[in-house]
């Protein structure tokens, strides 16, 4: 099983709401990931897990909040977002720090902000 | 910054020619992954190359690590129109095996 599950798949949030991306893996990884991709350009990082502690932070605005609940889960909290956060958010897994690691990635969420 | 480069940025080709996409640094990567994405789709990985110099084939895709591991380099034999997509060339750096970062893309068209 090489899945990477994200939910939901489409979100419409306005910019007052809060609301929560959620992804899960089964395949033991330990890193676990999250992106932005907006349309016609390569996913962006944002956060990087490893070992359930976050070990990358790509200076993302405090407006996302990741929370890794255990090994297995991967959750991106959004509250107060843009117009412009509006973008694919895409989950991804590997096993970390091992320098030939493959990633695999979830379908994403495509998130609007209205 | 854009740590990996890509070329060419678009590609539109007919059923059954030859293409070569790049992806080529300044920075040591410890390896580089290639995946493909469709629209409204998550990337999904084809190969895994590791060791400076290697050459990986997958059916008519012909993948190649450079000697310092700074670049790669994706061959399609006879594209077809099933191999349209994004291509994706993504970065391991060797001092930070935990952040995989993507290169520009290449956006391939193949028309029948």
């Amino acid at each position: 099983d090489t899945e990477v599950t994200q939910t939901p798949k489409h979100l419409v949030m306005g910019m007052t709401n809060k609301k929560s991306l959620k992804c899960e893996q089964h395949m033991g990884h330990r890193a676990m990931y999250w992106y932005k991709q907006k349309a016609k350009k390569p996913p962006e990082l944002m956060f990087v897990y490893s070992y359930e502690k976050l070990s990358i932070n790509e200076s993302v605005p405090s407006r996302f909040s990741p929370e890794c609940p255990n090994s297995s889960l991967l959750n991106l909290h959004l509250h107060a977002l843009q117009p412009e956060d509006s973008a694919l958010y895409l989950c991804a897994s590997s096993q970390p720090r091992t320098g030939n690691t493959e990633a695999f990635f979830g379908q994403g969420t495509r998130l609007t902000v209205v | 910054t854009q740590l990996l480069e890509q070329s060419p940025q678009f590609l539109s080709i007919q059923e059954g020619e030859n293409l070569t996409v790049y992806c080529n640094s300044s920075s040591v990567f410890s390896s580089l992954q290639w995946y493909r994405q469709e629209p409204g789709e998550g990337p999904v990985l084809l190969v895994t190359v590791v060791t400076g110099g290697e050459v990986k084939k997958l059916k008519r895709l012909t993948f190649q690590f450079g000697d310092a591991r700074k670049d790669s380099s994706l061959h399609i034999t006879a594209a077809q129109p099933g191999d349209t997509g994004l291509y994706l060339c993504a970065g391991l750096q060797w001092y930070n095996t935990d952040k995989l970062i993507f290169g520009t893309g290449t956006r391939l068209q193949v028309f029948p």
